[in-house]
């Protein structure tokens, strides 16, 4: 079965400033990439996913990841972050029957 | 609005005691999950379902039951064989083939 690595629990970073959340994944055949987020008491939100194709993949907040088959990496980035970012981030790695295995969490925190 | 709702939001009970939680989906979605979050641990799959009157046992399914009488429903039961059964739980569902999950906005625990 696949896995999923999150490279880090908590990345704090100041308002405006670029951030990098690291996403690393095992797997012995073709997968399906995500990237969830999860503010305080809710569920998750789907951020953006990579099915196929383009494997540079956009959200429309401004996120992006990247699709890298030979790191094994789907690495999600901002540019300029802002301080409704902070929320926590969850990678997830699924294959063709729908087994969706999850990271556990990178806890973004935006400070002014 | 099409969406999941799971309810309780917030649950209270005394150790020894079953409870269930609720997952009403009116996506028209094939496949529902249960999984609980732990701080730190991500997600973990505990039931799953992909038709009526089937489902299948994810990583830690002991002491949790569940059923899938309808397509709309999957009520997940914490029974008191489940050892450590404080946490926060989430519903989701997807349509059958390598899609992602729609997430309820989840059921807190709290076991006394």
């Amino acid at each position: 079965a696949q896995s999923v690595t999150q490279l880090d629990s908590q990345v704090p970073v100041f308002e405006e400033a670029p951030v990098e959340l690291r996403c690393n994944y095992s797997s012995s055949v073709s997968v399906y990439l995500f990237w969830y987020v999860q503010y305080p008491n809710q569920g998750l939100q789907l951020l953006l996913k990579y099915l196929s194709g383009s494997t540079l993949v956009e959200s429309i907040n401004g996120f992006e990841a990247e699709f890298n088959k030979s790191q094994t990496s789907f690495h999600l980035r901002k540019p300029s972050v802002h301080i409704s970012d902070t929320a926590e981030y969850f990678c997830a790695v699924s294959d063709y029957n729908n087994d969706m295995r999850f990271g556990a969490g990178t806890r973004l925190t935006v400070k002014p | 609005d099409g969406g999941i709702t799971q309810s309780p939001k917030y649950l209270f009970r005394k150790e020894g005691q079953n409870v269930t939680l609720s997952c009403e989906q009116n996506l028209n979605h094939d496949a529902m999950y249960w999984y609980r979050q732990d701080p730190g641990q991500g997600l973990r799959l505990i039931y799953y379902s992909q038709i009526v009157n089937d489902f299948q046992k994810g990583d830690i399914a002991e002491g949790y039951s569940v059923s899938r009488e309808k397509k709309e429903s999957f009520p997940l039961t914490v029974t008191s064989a489940q050892k450590n059964p404080t946490a926060f739980y989430l519903c989701a569902s997807s349509i059958l083939t390598a899609g992602e999950l729609f997430f309820g906005e989840g059921s807190r625990l709290t076991v006394l």
